[in-house]
């Protein structure tokens, strides 16, 4: 148990669908990352929370929309996906945007269908 | 731009056997250097770090890397491995000029033979 708890663990979505992956670290700090881990594809960053400001979107795609409401928690808004978007999206935390280590969720495995 | 390459997509190993992952990496300064550890359906663990110091570096789970500056490589070694280590490992680097942004490399798997 890293103390950075991810949900739902699994998610099945259709390209018109809505839906929302959350990301909650109990562990006091004060920066939260979005990765996505693809099949054969190195770790991407998406984008990076810094005591709740969004400091990196990574290119993102605005069919992907973050939000941090508060140091804790992390959301990623989905809606409209491609079924290239289907992943594994990680969420991370660490003390601060700058500091040394972070700390990954389990993931949520997303397959759009 | 730093960048991270692991040469070895797969490795077999046979139970007690010593193991050892490449690592090297791209960067003009003395980067962050980590290695994180996924097992099925996981998200990663930190198995250890190198910021400055001892080029010799212990982890956890009986792992070690050592950072070889000459070489631009920070391996991770193994003595004896068991069955529980056939996983997914990444080599990461932060790069201390930017935000200490972690930059992945594409992981080798790990499988473990009785």
């Amino acid at each position: 148990e890293t103390g950075v708890t991810q949900t739902p663990r699994h998610l099945v979505m259709g390209m018109t669908n809505k839906k929302s992956l959350k990301c909650e670290q109990h562990l006091g700090h004060n920066a939260m990352y979005w990765y996505k881990q693809s099949a054969k594809k190195p770790l991407e960053l998406m984008f990076v929370y810094n005591f709740k400001e969004q400091t990196e979107n990574n290119s993102v795609p605005s069919r992907f929309s973050p939000e941090c409401p508060n140091s804790s928690h992390l959301f990623l808004h989905l809606h409209t996906l491609q079924p290239e978007d289907s992943a594994l999206y990680l969420c991370a935390s660490s003390q601060e945007k700058n500091a040394d280590i972070q700390y990954f969720g389990a993931g949520t495995r997303l397959s759009v269908l | 731009a730093q960048s991270v390459t692991q040469p070895d997509i797969h490795i077999t190993v046979s139970e007690g056997a010593s193991l050892e992952l490449r690592c090297n990496y791209s960067y003009g300064a003395t980067p962050y250097l980590f290695w994180y550890v996924q097992s099925p359906g996981q998200g990663l663990q930190l198995l250890l770090k190198y910021f400055s110091g001892d080029t010799l570096v212990q982890g956890i789970k009986g792992f070690e890397a050592e950072f070889k500056r000459s070489q631009s490589s920070f391996n991770l070694r193994k003595p004896s491995v068991h069955w529980s280590d056939a996983a997914e490992y990444f080599c990461a680097v932060g790069a201390r000029a930017a935000g200490n942004k972690l930059t992945f490399g594409g992981g080798t798997r790990v499988l473990v033979k009785p």
